[in-house]
């Protein structure tokens, strides 16, 4: 079975200070991972995602993520932060090709970012 | 109408009442996903739909009711809540139930609170 944890329920950062949400995940074979944003009392929106390639993926609004095989990592980043990043986000995984999971998203229990001006 | 919708935004009931929520994706999606998510509470994965055809159930109580006529759409139907219930519901639509990425697509939600 595959799991996501996400090490931080919360993260609080001043205005254009850089910001890393970590996720680590367990899947016992090749994943397919995202991250999603959700603002307040609204639906998740997919932020970026990893499919296969360059182990660096950029998403919208100045966000990035590395994919790290070895680390079973896939940790979210932005060099510096808005008011406007202020949000809950969630680090998801869906298992390859091969396996139970295969494209069966597991979320992550989300990490509350407070951007403080 | 783009994306997946869902009404109503917002609804207040008492628990004696009977409610649904409805979710309607325009993707062209075979699968359909109920979530429910508690203040301080992870994400919690209600029922899947694959094909019209529910394949997972997560031991949610027979309170909640889904249905699910044809690919498009997808009803909660809601009868003599708990104030536990309050939440928000999130309906999501994915290409398929299993292959593929998994990537879904999420609605807006309904925020429910029972009174």
């Amino acid at each position: 079975a595959q799991s996501v944890t996400q090490l931080d329920s919360q993260v609080p950062v001043f205005e254009e200070a850089p910001v890393e949400l970590r996720c680590n995940y367990s899947s016992s074979v090749s994943v397919y991972l995202f991250w999603y944003v959700q603002y307040p009392n609204q639906g998740l929106q997919l932020l970026l995602k990893y499919l296969s390639g360059s182990t660096l993926v950029k998403g919208i609004n100045g966000f990035e993520a590395e994919f790290n095989k070895s680390q079973t990592s896939f940790h979210l980043r932005k060099p510096s932060v808005h008011i406007s990043d202020t949000a809950e986000y969630f680090c998801a995984v869906s298992g390859g090709a091969g396996g139970t999971s295969y494209g069966k998203l597991t979320f992550g229990q989300g990490t509350i970012l407070t951007v403080h001006p | 109408e783009t994306g997946v919708t869902q009404t109503p935004r917002h609804l207040v009931m008492g628990m004696t009442n009977k409610k649904s929520l409805k979710c309607e994706q325009h993707l062209g999606h075979n699968a359909m996903y109920w979530y429910k998510q508690s203040a301080k509470k992870p994400l919690e994965l209600m029922f899947v739909y694959s094909l019209e055809e529910r394949v997972e159930n997560n031991s949610v109580p027979s309170r909640f009711s889904p249905e699910c006529p044809n690919s498009s759409h997808l009803f909660l139907h809601l009868h003599t809540l708990q104030p536990e219930d309050s939440a928000l519901y999130l309906c999501a639509s994915s290409q398929d139930w299993a292959g593929g990425s998994g990537e879904q697509y999420f609605g807006p939600g309904t925020r429910l609170t029972v009174t």
